[in-house]
């Protein structure tokens, strides 16, 4: 596609159970982000990956939250045990190369909004 | 960790007048400044990515400055629209690390 797609678009869990956010990046972005939105929060740093590897996962909020990133394209985040305030809209931003490497804006995906009841 | 500030945090202008708001930063050690335009329902886009000081940067009625020495980006809009409104995000690429920065937005309202 065109753009950078995620699923599903909105998903609703009941607290304890586990949750997969899938991310298809635009073809040939090499770099690729989650975020995440809580409300009334600005948007806060997850993990990044460059290729396959994620150098840096200080930003994933518990070891609850992983994320894998397969063949240089798609990225799934997921979540185990849902806890209420993991409810927020999580964003997908891929990018050609990492910030610093020529100064690349990020395209970024319509998110997905989690509801942990 | 960052702390990228806007101001202000919620803007309502009539549909023709002219804004401005501000996204400081306390490093001037970074790759970028990037400027983003979320509206409702929609994906962030990019609207400008700027890194010198000094940049200035247009795209049609909205313009960006970057001032690196004393910390602070502008983003003007010259006669708001309606369909201006939106969350207008402002993100620091520093050369400490290969994530963003995001201030928290500032939400703008253009009333018809």
């Amino acid at each position: 596609g065109a753009g950078v797609s995620q699923s599903p678009s909105n998903k609703v869990t009941e607290k304890g159970k586990d949750v997969e956010l899938r991310c298809d990046p635009i073809s040939g972005h090499t770099a690729l982000y989650w975020y995440r939105q809580s409300l009334g929060q600005g948007l806060e740093f997850l993990i990044y990956f460059q290729g396959n590897s994620a150098p840096d996962k200080s930003g994933l909020p518990s070891d609850r939250f992983s994320a894998e990133r397969t063949g240089g394209s798609v990225s799934t985040l997921t979540i185990q045990r849902t806890q209420q305030e993991d409810s927020a809209v999580y964003l997908c931003a891929s990018s050609l190369a990492l910030g610093g490497l020529g100064n690349e804006k990020l395209f970024f995906g319509s998110g997905t909004q989690l509801s942990v009841l | 960790i960052l702390n990228v500030e806007q101001s202000p945090q919620s803007l309502h202008v009539q549909e023709g007048d002219s804004t401005n708001f501000t996204c400081s930063f306390p490093s001037s050690n970074f790759y970028a400044l990037h400027w983003y335009r979320w509206e409702t329902a929609k994906s962030p886009e990019a609207l400008f990515v700027m890194t010198l000081n000094g940049d200035e940067k247009k795209k049609g009625r909205i313009s960006a400055t970057l001032n690196t020495k004393e910390g602070y980006s502008y983003l003007y809009i010259k006669g708001s629209q309606p369909e201006d409104s939106a969350t207008y995000l402002c993100a620091l690429n520093p050369r400490t690390g290969n994530q963003f920065y995001f201030g928290t937005g500032t939400s703008l309202t253009v009333i018809p």
